[in-house]
């Protein structure tokens, strides 16, 4: 089964608009984390937001926010006022611990989807 | 955010020669760093676990000797694509982390093999 779900393999969202993109997780370890990453087409993976398990409050960075509904092993990731420049590949990601002995945290990720921001 | 370097950017090589990428943390130490793989259009498939000081710890189906992991210091891990070929050309990218949650990345190297 997959760790991480998207569902939503293209998005298209007006210039200003918000947009949600979908993200479910699989884990039985209570202590997890969650992440959003954007991948423009250059290539290179810039952090976005980060969530905790056992954060009582949703993240927020800026325009970015975390819908985090743990019940639903939901980890939606909200853009508000949408720009031209958010047009990108969007992934979620996973961290599980590892116990490889070094303290290792392996991150697992999602199929990613594409967001469209029209002018 | 922390500073994860990655170089080179893009290579073209023949088929039967190696290929080193370098990853650097440039403003934190790093016991761990990670590389993955990515196809066009597809998401990032982690390759192996970069051990400062250790081996290596591969995923299920890479080949050790063909992707050679050093992690030398605590702010360089390399990773050398032995004999590459056609079918190692591909999107390889790194991260690390400055404590136990957010991995930083590089900026990737697009591997081209003739």
């Amino acid at each position: 089964a997959q760790k991480i779900t998207q569902t939503q393999p293209g998005m298209f969202v007006q210039e200003k608009e918000a947009v949600t993109l979908d993200c479910t997780y699989d884990t039985s370890d209570p202590s997890y984390g969650l992440f959003w990453y954007k991948q423009p087409s250059s290539g290179e993976m810039i952090f976005l937001i980060y969530q905790g398990s056992y954060d009582q409050q949703n993240a927020t960075e800026g325009r970015y926010s975390l819908n985090f509904q743990k019940a639903r092993k939901s980890a939606n990731l909200v853009i508000s006022a949408s720009q031209l420049g958010d047009s990108a590949m969007y992934f979620c990601a996973m961290r599980e611990v590892t116990y490889s002995g070094a303290g290792s945290y392996q991150l697992t990720f999602g199929k990613g989807t594409k967001l469209s921001v029209i002018p | 955010g922390a500073v994860v370097s990655q170089h080179p950017s893009r290579v073209i090589c023949k088929s039967g020669t190696s290929v080193k990428i370098e990853c650097r943390s440039l403003d934190f130490q790093a016991t761990t760093m990670f590389w993955y793989r990515q196809f066009p259009k597809k998401s990032l498939m982690l390759m192996a676990t970069s051990n400062e000081g250790s081996k290596a710890t591969y995923e299920q189906g890479v080949e050790k000797d063909k992707f050679l992991i050093n992690h030398a210091s605590l702010t360089l891990s390399t990773l050398t694509v032995t004999s590459a070929h056609p079918e190692d050309s591909s999107f390889y990218i790194c991260s690390a982390a400055p404590g136990k949650n957010i991995q930083y990345f590089g900026a990737g190297t697009r591997l081209s093999v003739l």
